[in-house]
């Protein structure tokens, strides 16, 4: 079965930082790009960073550049999205998608609080 | 960025009935490729996003037939012919065209 299982989040305080996970299995995982949406409490979805293949091509919206970094371990089928100075705005459930977002995972949430 | 602007926001149908969802880009969405990256998602409450359409009108598998996508450049349009009770939930459009990538604002589909 084609599964993502997303794990991680928790809650942090402002100026925090959290490591998501990503668990991919039932597909070759070097094959497709990765991304992470998140999506705050009652609101729509944003498409947060992208990494191609191999890693050497990641892009992220402008809110999280330079406080966010996607990578990838393919020997362990993993995706991660390293978070640093986080900020209540950064309150969401986080998703990891594979490719256009034919596959999601279930989702891990991440509250910034004091 | 790309602006996705969705129509209706709320969108009350009874069981049986046509549904209609607009979807408009601030910019053409064809690539260079000759491709047009728009996709229609649903999300049920509590649920992670599902695919339902792919570039424009191509049916995700397992998609139930009476969802249809069809549309070019900057307007598009998701119909389902005929509302089923497990189709409540907000449908998004998305493109994927340009980066960053982005979403419409959702469109509410509830039973009458």
């Amino acid at each position: 079965e084609v599964q993502l299982v997303d794990s991680g989040g928790g809650l942090v305080q402002p100026g925090g930082s959290l490591r998501l996970s990503c668990g991919a299995s039932g597909f070759t995982f070097s094959n497709y790009w990765m991304s992470w949406v998140r999506q705050a409490p009652g609101k729509g979805l944003e498409w947060v960073a992208n990494t191609n293949q191999d890693g050497s091509e990641n892009y992220y919206v402008d809110s999280v550049k330079g406080r966010f970094t996607i990578s990838r371990d393919s020997a362990k089928n993993s995706l991660f999205l390293h978070m640093n100075s986080l900020r209540a705005e950064d309150t969401a459930i986080y998703y990891c998608v594979r490719g256009g977002g034919a596959i999601w995972g279930q989702g891990t949430l991440v509250t910034v609080s004091s | 960025d790309v602006v996705m602007t969705q129509s209706p926001l709320s969108l009350p149908v009874t069981l049986g009935q046509p549904a209609s969802i607009s979807c408009r880009s601030s910019q053409s969405l064809v690539y260079s490729d000759g491709n047009t990256y728009l996709y229609w998602f649903h999300q049920r409450p509590g649920q992670s996003p599902r695919r339902l359409i792919n570039k424009v009108s191509n049916r995700d598998s397992g998609v139930p037939d009476r969802f249809s996508g069809n549309g070019s450049g900057t307007d598009f349009t998701l119909k389902i012919s005929r509302v089923e009770a497990e189709d409540v939930g907000v449908y998004y459009c998305m493109q994927a065209t340009h980066w960053p990538k982005t979403f419409g604002q959702g469109t509410k589909l509830e039973i009458k």
